[in-house]
C-alpha cells in the first residue's frame, strides 16, 4: 500500500526566515505530487505541483518553490517566510494525472511570527 | 463565480438523522468528482469517488450526481457524532479544484 509523509508536523518561524518542508511518498513509483496550503477556515489552494523529477509547475505566484530531487521526494522552500505563509501545509499524490484521485500526507502546521 | 460551489455550514443533525451536503461546479467538461472528509487539525481524507449520474452507495454514505445540473451531493445516513467534521467537494475537469467545504456538527 502507499504512504505520504510529511515533516515536520508543526512549525513556528520567524518572519524573514527561511522555510523547508519535506514530503516523500512510498509503495509507488513515478507518481504525480503536490503542495498545497489551506489558510485557517478556507480552501485549499494548490501551490505546485509535479509530474517528474525535476519537473515542477507553479500555480501560484510567490515567495514560495518547489523541488523534485528524487522520484519520490518533493520539497517545498522559502528564502524569507512573510506573515501570509501561516498555513496547513499538505502534500498529495495521484497515480497518474492531475485528474486522478488525490491523497494527502498528514500536513505541517506553519506559524509565521 | 467560484468555480466549486459549497455551503459553509455549519450543518446541524441530530444523531441517527440523514445529513445531506451539497455541492456544485461551473466546469461542464468535469468528469470526476470526489468527497473529502477533514477532522479539525488533520488533513483531508477521501470518502468517496463518483464518475457517472446517479448513485453510488458505500456503507452510510451514498454520492449523488447530477451533469445536467452540474451538481453533487453526499448523503450520510445514521449520522454519529464521529462523522462531525468538515466534508470537501472536489471535482476534475483538467485539474482537480476543491469547494471550501461544509463543516458538518453531528449532536447525540
Amino acid at each position: 500500500s502507499q504512504t505520504i509523509h510529511q515533516w515536520p508536523a508543526t512549525l513556528v518561524q520567524p518572519v524573514g526566515s527561511p522555510l523547508s518542508l519535506e514530503c516523500t511518498v512510498e509503495g509507488t513509483s513515478n507518481p504525480n505530487l503536490y503542495w498545497y496550503r489551506q489558510a485557517a477556515g478556507r480552501g485549499l489552494q494548490l501551490l505546485f505541483y509535479s509530474v517528474g523529477i525535476g519537473q515542477i509547475s507553479s500555480e501560484v505566484p510567490q515567495n514560495l518553490s518547489a523541488s523534485r530531487p528524487q522520484d519520490r521526494q518533493f520539497i517545498l522552500s522559502s528564502k524569507k517566510l512573510l506573515l501570509s505563509d501561516s498555513g496547513f501545509y499538505l502534500c498529495a499524490w495521484s497515480r497518474v494525472a492531475r485528474t486522478d484521485t488525490q491523497y494527502f500526507g498528514p500536513g505541517t502546521r506553519l506559524t509565521v511570527l | 463565480q467560484k468555480e466549486v460551489e459549497q455551503n459553509s455550514g455549519p450543518l446541524s443533525v441530530p444523531e441517527g438523522a440523514i445529513a445531506s451536503l451539497n455541492c456544485t461546479y461551473s466546469d461542464r467538461g468535469s468528469q470526476s468528482f470526489f468527497w473529502y472528509r477533514q477532522y479539525s487539525g488533520k488533513s483531508p481524507e477521501l470518502i468517496m469517488s463518483i464518475y457517472s449520474n446517479g448513485d453510488k452507495e458505500d456503507g452510510r454514505f451514498t454520492a449523488q450526481l447530477n451533469k445536467a445540473s452540474q451538481y453533487v451531493s453526499l448523503l450520510i445516513r445514521d449520522s454519529q457524532p464521529s462523522d462531525s467534521a468538515t466534508y470537501l467537494c472536489a471535482v476534475n475537469g483538467y485539474d482537480m479544484r476543491f469547494g471550501a467545504g461544509t463543516r458538518l456538527t453531528v449532536k447525540p
